[in-house]
């Protein structure tokens, strides 16, 4: 059965602690990406990789950070640094790293920080 | 960059109603328009794209219009059911790295 996992479904952290979120898909594709959602905000891209051991910034990068050392695995890490950083986390992959491929989501993860 | 617009933010619809979505994007140069369904708990999930040579696609009881002049798309859903209550996503794309994504419709289709 090939699709997106992310785990946990929902996660609690304190403050000032660094938090990793786990995406994984097995759909052999290239391109991975991380969306932020908030209500009213939509999805905005947080980080995405075009092919393994390769990354770049999205439009709200500031206070994450993303490796991609394996094809299948794109981990999220949620740092102190960042402000806000209770959300709903989406991870997604598609075939290859072009915007007019379609992307499929994982079901989220859903942070809250106290 | 690019920027996208979506309206309304909610939607309520009788069951068998039709529904209407619009979405307006700022840069001309944008080339590919997909609209997704997200519904409660889940991530979304592609129902229909199109491309910009294209005016208007249809699956079904849903169809997408774009107007390349205006720069507007509308989603169109048809003998509205009570599983289309979800929300609802527009994006637009240069076709280069990045979807960028409307703010969200929360369509509720009642019995």
């Amino acid at each position: 059965d090939g699709g997106i996992t992310q785990s946990p479904k929902y996660l609690f952290r304190k403050e000032g602690q660094n938090v990793t979120l786990s995406c994984e898909q097995n759909l052999n594709h290239d391109a991975m990406y991380w969306y932020r959602q908030d209500p009213g905000q939509g999805l905005r891209l947080i980080y995405y990789s075009q092919i393994v051991n390769d990354f770049q910034k999205g439009d709200i990068a500031e206070g994450y950070s993303v490796s991609r050392e394996k094809k299948e695995s794109f981990p999220l890490t949620v740092t102190s640094a960042q402000k806000n950083p209770t959300a709903f986390y989406l991870c997604a992959s598609s075939i290859y790293g072009r915007s007019s491929y379609e992307q499929y989501f994982g079901p989220g993860t859903r942070l809250t920080v106290t | 960059g690019e920027n996208v617009e979506q309206h309304p933010s909610t939607l309520s619809v009788q069951e068998g109603d039709s529904a209407v979505i619009k979405c307006t994007y700022s840069d001309s140069a944008s080339n590919y328009f997909p609209w997704y369904k997200q519904e409660l708990g889940k991530g979304p999930q592609l129902i229909i794209d199109i491309r910009s040579n294209v005016g208007e696609k249809k699956d079904q009881r849903i169809a997408v219009t774009l107007n390349k002049t205006a720069k507007h798309f509308s989603l169109h859903i048809t003998e509205t059911q009570p599983e289309d209550s979800a929300v609802y996503f527009c994006a637009a794309s240069l076709n280069t790295d990045k979807l960028i994504f409307g703010t969200g419709t929360r369509l509720q289709v009642f019995p």
